[in-house]
């Protein structure tokens, strides 16, 4: 059973149009949550995390997330991207100590 | 970012050949990683050594064999490989794979793309 759901596979979006990335997980336990931006031909890095407290995350790039544990959710934002931000970005889950990540999900940003 | 770093950044190979990918990290950390990303699907996590200490295998074929001298070292060594096995390798580090209850973030190198002839 996939424990983290990317919903969207590729989202093209226009230059300083927001953009949002769905992010949703299946576990019934205390979870810490991740978001990292791969560039072309590059590593993983890390966006932002969530392991307590404040549910809106703020993070690197002008980018945010926000918990929602109801609809165990984890959903990435940000209010204006730029061509730097066409990358695939992964949301990845800690459960009983094993960090799981999404499919990812291809920005595509266009001018 | 230079806190992980991964040798080579390229490598061709044939099935019969025995190469080994280098991760080594500069973060202090005692935990490292090994995961495999093949396109259009999840990172599949390999193997995990915390304090040198082999504490996980996912059920990984015996053609892929890690090994961690020290803290900061982590090699894969390639042996007999299939096609099947080109994809990108990534190298994490973390300050610990620490027990349950905590989440310490990973940390990665920039990957060493592997094509299997």
């Amino acid at each position: 059973a996939q424990s983290v759901t990317q919903l969207d596979s590729q989202v093209p979006v226009f230059e300083e149009a927001p953009v949002e990335l769905r992010c949703n997980y299946s576990s019934s336990v205390s979870v810490y949550l991740f978001w990292y931006v791969q560039y072309p031909n590059q590593g993983l890095q890390l966006l932002l995390k969530y392991l307590s407290g404040s549910t809106l995350v703020k993070g690197i790039n002008g980018f945010e997330a926000e918990f929602n544990k109801s609809q165990t959710s984890f959903h990435l934002r940000k209010p204006s991207v730029h061509i730097s931000d066409t990358a695939e970005y992964f949301c990845a889950v800690t459960i009983k100590n094993k960090l799981s990540f999404g499919a990812g999900t291809t920005v595509t940003v266009r001018a | 970012e230079t806190g992980v770093t991964q040798t080579p950044r390229h490598l061709v190979m044939g099935m019969t050949n025995k190469k080994s990918l280098k991760c080594e990290q500069h973060l202090g950390h005692n935990a490292m990683y090994w995961y495999k990303q093949s396109a259009k699907k999840p990172l599949e996590l390999m193997f995990v050594y915390n304090f040198k200490e082999q504490t996980e295998n996912n059920s990984v074929p015996s053609r892929f064999s890690p090994e961690c001298p020290n803290s900061s070292h982590l090699f894969l060594h390639l042996h007999t490989l299939q096609p099947e096995d080109s994809a990108l390798y990534l190298c994490a580090s973390s300050q610990a794979h620490a027990p349950q209850g905590r989440a310490d973030t990973q940390y990665f190198g920039p990957g060493t793309r592997l094509t299997v002839l």
